[in-house]
């Protein structure tokens, strides 16, 4: 399978405790989004890159939210102290940028956390 | 920055009716109008696009419009079938550029009744 791969697929925590999530993006994106969306939401944004640089981050990402994608391919979603309002699905995305772009955002399958 | 507004947030049709979903936008800057089609349990996937110097396109039972003017963009599908239920999002953006994210709409859940 050649598309956008998250792990894990379901984490369950402890409110304060971390958590991270791991995002492969298709192979030739040079671009990498971080969506989080709630039950009857739509997918609200949270930061992107363009290879390795963070490009944008949502004024919603607060200090406890970390992203990294340090060589330009798989990128990390780091939620540190979480909090029951963290409960979400992380949706993580990836598209082409300049040659082969389109506009289209391929998503992963999502991670949902549950923090009780 | 960008703020998305859709309309309505559930809608229920009888098989073989239209259903039109319609969604307004905030930024003059934004040329880009995607949908996306998210199926229970399932990844948000785009189902059609369009930019904002285009009026309208078609695809098969789909058709999008956008009125620049307005700020605002439709979704129609016509002849609905079930395999059509799911959410459907709007989205828009600024293709092309570093500020390129997506905002989304908060969604239409469709229902088509058999």
């Amino acid at each position: 399978d050649t598309g956008v791969s998250q792990n894990p697929r379901h984490k369950i925590t402890k409110r304060g405790q971390n958590v991270t999530f791991r995002c492969d993006p298709i192979s030739e994106h040079n671009r990498l989004y971080w969506y989080r969306q709630t039950l009857g939401q739509g997918p609200e944004f949270l930061t992107y890159f363009q290879n390795e640089a963070q490009l944008e981050k949502s004024r919603l990402l607060s200090d406890r939210f970390s992203a990294e994608r340090p060589k330009g391919s798989f990128s990390t979603l780091e939620i540190q102290r979480t909090e029951q309002g963290d409960s979400a699905m992380y949706l993580c995305a990836s598209s082409p940028f300049g040659t082969g772009e389109t506009g289209e955002l391929f998503f992963g399958e999502g991670s949902r956390l549950t923090v009780l | 920055g960008e703020n998305v507004e859709q309309h309505p947030s559930t809608l229920s049709v009888q098989e073989g009716d239209s259903a039109v979903i319609k969604c307004t936008y905030s930024d003059s800057a934004s040329n880009y109008f995607p949908w996306y089609k998210q199926e229970l349990g399932k990844r948000p996937q785009l189902i059609i696009d369009i930019r904002s110097n285009v009026g309208e396109k078609k695809d098969q039972r789909i058709a999008v419009t956008v009125n620049k003017t307005a700020k605002h963009f439709s979704l129609h599908i016509t002849e609905t079938q079930p395999e059509d239920s799911a959410v459907y999002f709007c989205a828009a953006s600024r293709r092309g550029s570093t500020l390129g994210r997506l905002y989304f709409g908060r969604g239409t859940q469709l229902t088509v009744w058999p």
